[in-house]
């Protein structure tokens, strides 16, 4: 079954400081990734998704994510960090009917002045 | 505007009870889904429909009853509410046929049971 782990439950970064945020999959064929912001109190956002093509994706909010089949790993990367980005977040792939997403446990992030 | 919409955002009841939490999507969608957040922030799937069939169920008990009464809409009726259903309710939507069914999600409803 496909999976996808955050090993990382907690992050603190200082604004202004880059940001990884790491998600490791698990699955034999290319598969579909996504990662999701959840803001306190809210809903899910989508930041970005890999399918194929080109392994660097470009989200939204200045998100980037590189998908690396060699390390099965789907890294979420910020250059600056803003206060705004305290948030939780979330791996998730897709299955292959398309209809299921399963979602790593998420990582917090915590954002000093 | 708002694109996928769920009502109440709070529901604070008692166990015994019986509830429902309704869900909309306007973004013309054939797929929408209930999922749970629990107190750990661990979200997952409970049901899935498309164009109003069930088509994941993902072992929840029976007393959750989804109901679809057409593609814009997925109600979730509860029976007989128990303290361990207190958790956060995501209702989300997607469009099967397209080339990656990406998921919007409603602001959520946290239920409380107590």
């Amino acid at each position: 079954a496909q999976s996808v782990t955050q090993p990382d439950i907690h992050i603190t970064v200082s604004e202004g400081a880059s940001l990884e945020l790491r998600c490791n999959y698990s699955y034999g064929a290319t598969p579909y990734l996504f990662w999701y912001v959840q803001s306190p109190g809210q809903g899910l956002q989508l930041l970005l998704k890999y399918f194929s093509g080109d392994t660097l994706v470009q989200g939204i909010k200045g998100f980037e994510a590189e998908f690396k089949r060699s390390q099965s790993s789907f890294n979420l990367r910020k250059p600056s960090v803003h206060w705004s980005d305290a948030a939780e977040y979330f791996c998730a792939t897709l299955n292959n009917a398309g209809n299921m997403l399963t979602f790593g446990g998420g990582t917090r992030l915590m954002v000093k002045p | 505007d708002t694109a996928v919409s769920q009502t109440p955002k709070y529901l604070v009841t008692q166990m015994g009870n019986d509830k429902s939490i309704k869900c909309e999507q306007n973004l013309g969608h054939d797929t929408m889904y209930w999922y749970k957040q629990d107190s750990k922030k661990f979200l997952k799937i409970m049901f899935s429909y498309n164009n109003k069939e069930l088509i994941i169920n993902e072992t929840v008990p029976n007393r959750f009853s989804p109901k679809s009464p057409d593609k814009a809409h997925l109600n979730l009726h509860i029976n007989s509410l128990e303290l361990g259903d207190s958790a956060v309710y995501f209702c989300a939507s997607s469009q099967l046929t397209s080339l990656v069914g990406e998921q919007y999600f409603g602001p959520g409803t946290r239920l409380t049971v107590t």
